[in-house]
């Protein structure tokens, strides 16, 4: 089965610029998630969703960024405008929660490769 | 808050020695759930394992084991016989199950090299 797809997989843009991040989940999950990893910081989720609807985006950094899921299989972050801060890896993850089998709780989010972004 | 603490930034050994990569976290929740993956140099996260609060076992796969106590809340991992292939960062995360949110929250990571 594929897993977690995510392009392109390396953007190299000047400061200013709009940048579109895509992600395609593992089929059947409900959850998606939008991570960013630097070094300064670590590994940040920035947002997720439940069955494409936004349910928290509290680590969204700012109004320059945005995301978007508009059906099961494919969802976008976008930062518009970019600026050389926003330079990191962006993972998507997705998961699929087993109500009867876990207790409500959580099942394991796979990742997707990652995108390299730079800004210059 | 949920937080997780990885405190060996760095570990190095040599091919074939065992190595414990520690993990501490801390959490008011009751229920919750704990999570291992692996970093490569070639960046991908790769999902290792996942325990729930309730389940205290240890674990057992392969050259890999996982040691939970909830006493000392910490989820050790531990590598026999390391390999070269081994080589990555590791992380701890940890997810609680009140609230509904399915947030993780990783470790900091740790920089695990093993040399030939």
């Amino acid at each position: 089965d594929a897993g977690v797809i995510q392009s392109p997989r390396h953007e190299v843009t000047e400061m200013g610029q709009e940048v579109t991040l895509r992600c395609k989940p593992i089929s059947g999950h409900d959850y998606l998630f939008w991570y960013r990893q630097t070094m300064m910081r670590g590994l940040e989720l920035l947002i997720y969703f439940n069955n494409n609807v936004p349910i928290d985006d509290s680590g969204m950094p700012e109004d320059r960024f945005s995301a978007k899921m508009p059906n099961a299989s494919f969802s976008t972050l976008k930062i518009q405008p970019s600026e050389p801060r926003d330079s990191a890896v962006y993972f998507c993850a997705s998961s699929f929660r087993h109500l009867a089998a876990s207790k409500g709780g959580r099942d394991t989010q796979y990742f997707g490769p990652g995108t390299r972004l730079t800004v210059l | 808050a949920q937080k997780v603490t990885q405190a060996q930034t760095e570990i190095s050994v040599v091919e074939k020695e065992d190595v414990t990569l520690d993990c501490v976290y801390e959490t008011r929740d009751t229920t919750y759930y704990l999570f291992w993956y692996k970093q490569p140099p070639s960046g991908e996260l790769v999902f290792l394992i996942r325990r729930n609060s309730f389940d205290e076992q240890n674990e057992i796969s392969g050259r890999y084991s996982w040691n939970f106590q909830k006493s000392t809340s910490s989820f050790n991992f531990t590598i026999t016989a390391s390999q070269v292939v081994d080589s990555a960062v590791y992380f701890c995360a940890l997810s609680e199950s009140q609230g509904g949110s399915e947030k993780l929250v990783f470790g900091k990571g740790t920089k695990l090299t093993v040399n030939p």
